[in-house]
């Protein structure tokens, strides 16, 4: 199986950035993607990582390490409206075979404050 | 273009009963997935469709089931309800499974609210 780890809460400062990790320990990685999910609402993608390196879009960047089995989803200039939810979400090719199986993680809540 | 729908968005039934639920995907997405969330487990994987056939299934006992129809609408069924399975039971579509690798962006119905007394 796989373990996905992010931290529950976080809160930052409007107009500040903060980052979001997300480990994973996963034989078969493929692909990892971040969603972003406000109260009471449906999850939305946010961004895709398969390979090295940062993925910018916006204000909003995701960086990974298959190595390391590490990614972080970077928000900048936070707005009050960016208090959701953030979903880390990995997809591992079966080591028996069959098809790829997309996981999520439990997600981090975060709250922006004045 | 319309977004993914779900119904019905409210479900109140009780121990021993069984619900379906309906899905329908973003016109010409052939993909459907289903995932359980509840507060303490996060987002679960249950099931995934393309093109009428289940792909992938995830931990979930056999009183879940599901099915996909040619129109690409998807049906998920739970018997014997469970108090444990009150949750939201989410539906996402997208253009390819995303069983499949490559890109792949979903996207999620409001979901439905199921609560079991």
């Amino acid at each position: 199986g796989q373990n996905i780890d992010q931290p529950t809460e976080m809160t930052a400062t409007e107009g500040a950035i903060v980052q979001i990790n997300c480990t994973y320990q996963t034989s078969g990685f493929n692909g990892l993607f971040w969603y972003q999910q406000h109260a009471g609402e449906a999850p939305t993608f946010l961004s895709y990582n398969v390979l090295d390196g940062l993925e910018e879009k916006g204000r909003f960047s995701s960086f990974l390490s298959r190595s390391k089995g590490y990614s972080y989803l970077l928000l900048k200039e936070l707005q009050m409206k960016d208090s959701a939810s953030y979903l880390c979400a990995v997809r591992v090719s079966p080591n028996s075979g069959g098809y790829q199986k997309v996981t999520f993680g439990t997600g981090t809540k975060l709250q922006v404050i004045p | 273009k319309a977004g993914v729908t779900q119904t019905p968005r409210y479900l109140i039934k009780t121990r021993g009963q069984q619900v379906t639920l309906s899905c329908s995907p973003i016109s010409g997405h052939r993909s459907v997935s289903w995932y359980q969330q509840t507060p303490g487990q996060g987002l679960q994987f249950l099931f995934e469709y393309f093109s009428e056939t289940q792909r992938n299934k995830g931990n979930f006992p056999g009183r879940f089931s599901g099915r996909q129809f040619s129109n690409s609408r998807s049906e998920m069924n739970v018997s014997t309800l469970e108090l444990g399975d009150s949750a939201l039971y989410l539906c996402a579509s997208s253009l390819s499974p995303p069983s499949g690798g490559g890109y792949n962006e979903q996207f999620f119905g409001p979901g439905t609210r199921l609560t079991v007394l």
